[in-house]
C-alpha cells in the first residue's frame, strides 16, 4: 500500500458526460501529480501540484483541469467526455516535488466512456 | 521530451539476464526507474543521480552517463516476481514532473 487514496476505482459513463477524480496524498506529500494510461501504452505526465500550486503541466487537454485543496487533496476533472478518454489514470505523490524524489503512485481510477 | 526505451519487449528464462536502456534527447538530472506489474500501480525501484553512480536494489542495478544522456537497468539471474513493464522516467527540469518512456515489457519463464 503506498499511501495514495484514489476514488472510485472504476467509473463508467457516457460520451459528452463530466467526471471528477479524487486523490488523497500520503501523509505529509506536498506535491502531487496526475498521469493517464492508455491500453498497453505509457504512462502521459497530465500535471503537477504543489501545496495548492499548478507547478508543471504536461500534456493535459483543455477539456481537463485539476486543482488541489488546501487540505492537500486534488481532483483532476475530466468534461466532455470522448470514447478516447477511456484509460487508467494514477495519481501521485511526493513529499515537496523536487527532482529527486521518488513518486509513489494510487491504484488508478479505471474509466471507460461509452 | 519523452525518454526513449529499448527494447519494447523481452522474454526470459529464469535466471537470465536482462539490459533495459533508456536515452534521452535532453540533459538530465536525473534518471528513475519503475516497475508495474499487470493491473497494479507503478511502483519505484530506484533514483540514479548526475555522476555516473550505480545503484542496486537486490539483484537489479542500474547506470547513469550524463554526458551521454543514457541509464542501463540491469536484471541479474531474473526471477519470475521480475515480470513486468518497466519504465524510466525523467524531468525536464527543477520539477520533478516525471515524463515516461512508453515502457520495456519483461516476461521470466520458467
Amino acid at each position: 500500500d503506498s499511501g495514495v487514496t484514489q476514488t472510485p476505482k472504476h467509473l463508467i459513463t457516457a460520451t459528452g458526460q463530466r467526471v471528477t477524480l479524487r486523490c488523497s496524498p500520503r501523509s505529509g506529500d506536498l506535491s502531487v501529480y496526475w498521469y493517464q494510461q492508455s491500453l498497453d501504452q505509457g504512462l502521459q505526465f497530465l500535471i503537477q501540484y504543489y501545496n495548492g500550486e499548478e507547478r508543471a503541466k504536461g500534456n493535459i487537454l483543455e477539456r481537463f483541469s485539476a486543482q488541489q485543496f488546501p487540505d492537500l487533496h486534488s481532483e483532476l476533472n475530466l468534461s466532455s467526455l470522448e470514447l478516447g478518454d477511456s484509460a487508467l489514470y494514477f495519481c501521485a505523490s511526493s513529499a515537496s516535488g523536487g527532482p529527486f524524489e521518488k513518486l509513489f503512485f494510487g491504484s488508478g481510477t479505471q474509466l471507460s466512456v461509452l | 521530451q519523452q525518454p526513449v526505451q529499448s527494447p519494447q519487449a523481452v522474454i526470459l528464462r529464469e535466471g537470465e539476464d536482462a539490459v533495459i536502456n533508456c536515452s534521452s534527447s535532453k540533459a538530465l538530472y536525473s534518471v528513475h526507474w519503475y516497475r508495474q506489474k499487470h493491473g497494479e500501480a507503478p511502483v519505484f525501484l530506484m533514483i540514479l543521480l548526475k555522476g555516473g553512480e550505480q545503484k542496486g536494489h537486490d539483484k537489479i542495478s542500474a547506470s547513469f552517463n550524463e554526458k551521454k544522456q543514457q541509464s542501463s537497468l540491469y536484471l541479474t539471474a531474473s526471477q519470475l516476481s521480475y515480470s513486468g513493464t518497466y519504465f524510466c522516467g525523467t524531468a525536464p527540469g527543477s520539477n520533478n514532473d516525471m515524463r515516461f518512456g512508453a515502457g520495456t515489457r519483461l516476461t521470466v519463464k520458467p
